[in-house]
């Protein structure tokens, strides 16, 4: 067990629809981290918080957003959905830029 | 740009073979780090190393072991005396060192360990 809580474990939706991922970071860990796992893609960053702020983006839609609450869980939200974003979104926390990384179980999306 | 390449995409072995599996890197830092992940079929992702580009000597734990050799860009995984429980998916990881954990990550290379 990482200590890393993500909610829920499977989705399905529909095309268009919109989602909401939610993620509880290890007690004490800052930075939250959302990876996107695709066939299409392989594992890719998405986006990255540290203690509120957004910290650095990689290749995240502009239909997704995130974002850290104050007490540090993080939210992925993605909208208009599509088929390829059918994938295993992971949260991932650290205590810094710099500490080890810890993976969530993932959140499963299947969009039809 | 940063890049990672795992050209073993599916490698079969019986039980108690040793097999390594491949990872080679592109960066244009002169310090980064690099990783390994396992992630079993039950899909969790299960850090195993992290190495600096730095230290340069080789790691063993149990029967894991990996090779790095900065004059190849390469991170090998090799894997002695494997057993069915180490079928997964192995993903080799790339980062710089400001930021550790925005992993740049490798196709992955799918480990089937046959009894």
């Amino acid at each position: 067990d990482s200590g890393v809580t993500q909610t829920p474990k499977h989705l399905i939706t529909a095309t268009g629809q919109r989602v909401t991922l939610r993620c509880s970071p290890r007690s004490g860990d800052l930075s939250v981290y959302w990876y996107q796992q695709s066939l299409d893609q392989g594992l890719q960053f998405l986006i990255q918080y540290y203690n509120g702020e957004e910290r650095a983006k990689g290749n995240i839609l502009e239909r997704f957003s995130a974002q850290q609450f104050p007490d540090l869980h993080s939210e992925l939200n993605l909208s208009s959905l599509e088929l390829g974003d059918s994938a295993l979104y992971f949260c991932a926390s650290s205590v810094s830029h710099k500490g080890e990384l810890f993976f969530g179980e993932g959140s499963r999306l299947t969009v039809l | 740009a940063q890049k990672v390449t795992q050209a073993q995409t599916e490698i079969s072995v019986v039980e108690k073979e040793d097999v390594t599996l491949d990872c080679v890197y592109e960066t244009r830092d002169t310090t980064y780090y690099l990783f390994w992940y396992k992630q079993p079929p039950s899909g969790e992702l299960v850090f195993l190393i992290r190495r600096n580009s730095f230290d340069e000597q080789n790691e063993i734990s149990g029967r894991y072991s990996w090779n790095f050799q900065k004059s190849t860009s390469s991170f090998n995984f090799t894997i002695t005396a494997s057993q069915v429980v180490d079928s997964a998916v192995y993903f080799c990881a790339l980062s710089e060192p400001s930021n550790t954990g925005k992993l740049i990550f490798g196709q992955g290379t799918t480990l089937q360990v046959k009894p």
